[in-house]
């Protein structure tokens, strides 16, 4: 079984750049989960799908973050405009209902 | 406010036996979580316990005691390779919510 994915594995923009994450989740998970982790801090949650929904998105920063799950498969989150403090490693998970979140590699995001 | 305590470092010796505390005050509690995380990788599940008592599998442990706020992980026989950060996570759970809510990290290092 395929783990979680994500895409690009690293990306370095300026600021005032549009970028966006790219998360395909494990075949089956409904619930799909992003997470960022700042230099030196904890990972923080930022919002939870169940299949296409939003279910949670009580993490998100700003407005300049959109998180989609079109069709309930992989997700994408954008940030747009990028800003310095966006830098960080951007997490998605996954999982059955109520289970285990297996995460991805993550991708490094920096804002330059 | 939510709060998770975990040593930011520890040392030990290769097939010697370690262990990781982790303290937790959150406002929800629906399990919690041990993820082992080698540099530039994902995070990978460890153990899971929603109940008080010790979950053992194989080479690890971990422990909960929901009174006191407070977990354990145990590793025994220590290998090389287990030498990566090592990720305290409380469920929080409040109607549909399932997020996990992170510890900064214990950096164990093995020598040899």
């Amino acid at each position: 079984e395929a783990g979680v994915t994500q895409f690009p594995s690293h990306s370095v923009i300026e600021k005032g750049q549009t970028v966006t994450l790219r998360c395909d989740p494990i075949s089956g998970h409904d619930n799909l989960y992003w997470y960022r982790r700042v230099m030196g801090k904890e990972i923080k949650f930022l919002l939870h799908f169940v299949k296409e929904s939003k279910q949670d998105e009580s993490g998100m920063p700003n407005n300049r973050f959109l998180a989609e799950r079109t069709g309930g498969t992989y997700s994408t989150l954008k940030v747009q405009p990028a800003e310095l403090e966006d830098s960080g490693v951007y997490f998605c998970a996954s999982s059955r209902t109520q289970e285990t979140q297996y995460f991805g590699p993550g991708t490094r995001l920096l804002v330059l | 406010g939510q709060n998770i305590d975990q040593p930011t470092e520890m040392t030990a010796t290769e097939g010697a036996i370690v262990q990781i505390n982790c303290t937790y005050q959150t406002s929800g509690f629906n399990g919690l979580f041990w993820y082992q995380q080698h540099a530039g990788e994902a995070p990978t599940f460890l153990s899971y316990n929603v109940l008080d008592g010790l979950e053992e599998k194989g080479r690890f442990s971990s422990f909960l005691s929901r009174s006191k706020g407070y977990s354990y992980l145990l590793l025994k026989e220590l290998q090389m390779k287990d030498s990566a950060s090592y990720l305290c996570a409380v469920r929080d759970y409040g109607g549909a919510t399932n997020k996990l809510i992170f510890g900064t990290g214990t950096l164990l290092a093995v020598q040899p």
